[in-house]
């Protein structure tokens, strides 16, 4: 079974620039959690998607955002980026009723 | 609000010997419990979970970690470590406060340094 794929892995972008990440989740997955890691803040939860609706959002500004596509694949966008948006951006699956999640490689964000 | 605390941000240890890596948890409800590890330049993959059940819950690549409510610990153990054990190990809670979500609290993270 695939594992949880994401793309591109690494983006380099300009301040001010929007970004678009995108996440496959492994078969059957209904849910899609995305988190950034930072050296600073650690690991944090940025939002979660079932079936195409968002059930959680984490203490991120409106410039983050995402959705979902009725195949469970995930998108999320950043606009207008900022330096500090320089992350490791990571996606998750899980089936539902499960807490196990399993995540994919991750987009490294470079913002200059 | 729930948190998660790894008292350790680095733990450096010589190869064959035992290794706890230590974490504590605050909530005011159940909790769901979970280790995962990264390796340089890759994701997070799961060692072990506890959900219910029993306190002691075993993980791959030959990992353990015990529940102990009482103290609100989840430290994560291993009899011998290998070289390829180096990595940073991260334990998390689930967020079953807002209902149904898969929202993951992480801690700070301990980076295992086993050494030849």
């Amino acid at each position: 079974k695939a594992g949880v794929t994401q793309t591109p892995r690494y983006l380099i972008k300009t301040r001010g620039q929007q970004v678009t990440l995108s996440c496959s989740p492994i078969s059957g997955h209904r849910s899609v959690s995305w988190y950034q890691q930072t050296p600073g803040q650690g690991l944090q939860f940025l939002f979660e998607y079932f079936s195409e609706t968002q059930r959680n959002k984490g203490n991120f500004p409106g410039r983050f955002s995402g959705r979902q596509f009725s195949n469970s694949r995930s998108e999320m966008n950043v606009s207008t980026l900022e330096l500090g948006d320089s992350a490791l951006y990571l996606c998750a699956s899980s089936l539902q009723g499960f807490y196990e999640q399993y995540f994919g490689p991750g987009t490294r964000l470079t913002v200059t | 609000a729930q948190s998660v605390t790894q008292l350790d941000s680095q733990v450096p240890v010589f190869e064959e010997a035992p290794v706890e890596l230590r974490c504590n948890y605050s909530s005011s409800v159940s909790v769901y419990l979970f280790w995962y590890v990264q390796y340089p330049n890759q994701g997070l993959q799961l060692l072990l979970k506890y959900l219910s059940g029993s306190t002691l819950v075993k993980g791959i690549n030959g990992f353990e970690a015990e529940f102990n409510k009482s103290q609100t610990s989840f430290h994560l153990r291993k009899p011998s470590v290998h070289i390829s054990d180096t990595a940073e190990y991260f334990c998390a809670v689930s967020d079953l406060s807002g209902g149904a979500t898969n929202k993951l609290i992480f801690g700070t993270g301990t980076l295992l340094a086993v050494q030849p």
